[in-house]
């Protein structure tokens, strides 16, 4: 089936680390690849996105490349601030089923000052 | 441009009873999902409204079911409510009956049931 599995967390980074989360999924078809965070008490937020192979999202110093050959969406990020400090999940949704997402579990990152 | 909004916030029911909350979609969006978010989970997909009518459906039981009105406002129902059915219920908005590729979520409705 349909699924999209991320790194399990909590990460804990310091104050301008280099961030990377891992995701990959698996669908069948050409899915629509998704980063959305959700802050502290708060609905998602879409953070990037990519619609097709080898497509980069990029938004607020986040990037992710759709990779097809890995069925890969790695979330990176080269400097981390404190406000970063949220969830992040990876979804995907599939041509014909717009407005469905399907996503990951999640990932918790803390930045500490 | 309001965004996608919901109510209420936050609600405690007692075990058998029945919920309904509700979701009115961001400005121009004709396309209202609904998610069930479990603490420390990824939402899970409920259903899909369109036209008023349901066009797709998650694995979710006959217990949940939903409404879309003309304005393109939804409610979400829950019968017999479960402990298990205690979570974030996200709503989330698109366009273009749902082939728009951007989807918003509101903040959600905290449901508790004791």
């Amino acid at each position: 089936g349909n699924s999209v599995t991320q790194m399990e967390g909590p990460v804990t980074l310091s104050e301008e680390a280099f961030l990377t989360i891992n995701c990959t999924y698996t669908a069948t078809g050409y899915p629509s690849l998704f980063w959305y965070v959700q802050y502290p008490g708060e609905g998602l937020q879409l953070l990037l996105k990519a619609t097709k192979a080898d497509d980069k999202g990029s938004n607020k110093g986040f990037e992710a490349t759709y990779r097809k050959e890995t069925t890969s969406f790695h979330l990176e990020k080269g400097s981390v601030q404190v406000s970063d400090s949220a969830v992040y999940f990876c979804a995907l949704s599939l041509r014909g089923q717009g407005g469905k997402l399907i996503f990951g579990q999640g990932t918790e990152l803390s930045v500490k000052p | 441009d309001a965004g996608v909004t919901q109510s209420p916030t936050h609600l405690i029911k007692t075990r058998g009873q029945q919920v309904t909350l509700r979701c009115s979609p961001k400005s121009g969006h004709d396309t209202v999902s609904w998610y069930q978010q479990a603490l420390g989970q990824g939402p899970q997909f409920i259903f899909q409204y369109y036209e008023e009518e349901e066009r797709q459906r998650g694995n979710f039981p006959d217990r949940f079911s939903g409404h879309q009105f003309p304005n393109y406002s939804s409610e979400l129902n829950v019968n017999a409510l479960l402990l298990g059915d205690s979570a974030l219920y996200l709503c989330a908005s698109s366009g273009i009956r749902g082939t728009g590729n951007t989807i918003y979520f509101g903040e959600g409705s905290w449901l508790t049931v004791v």
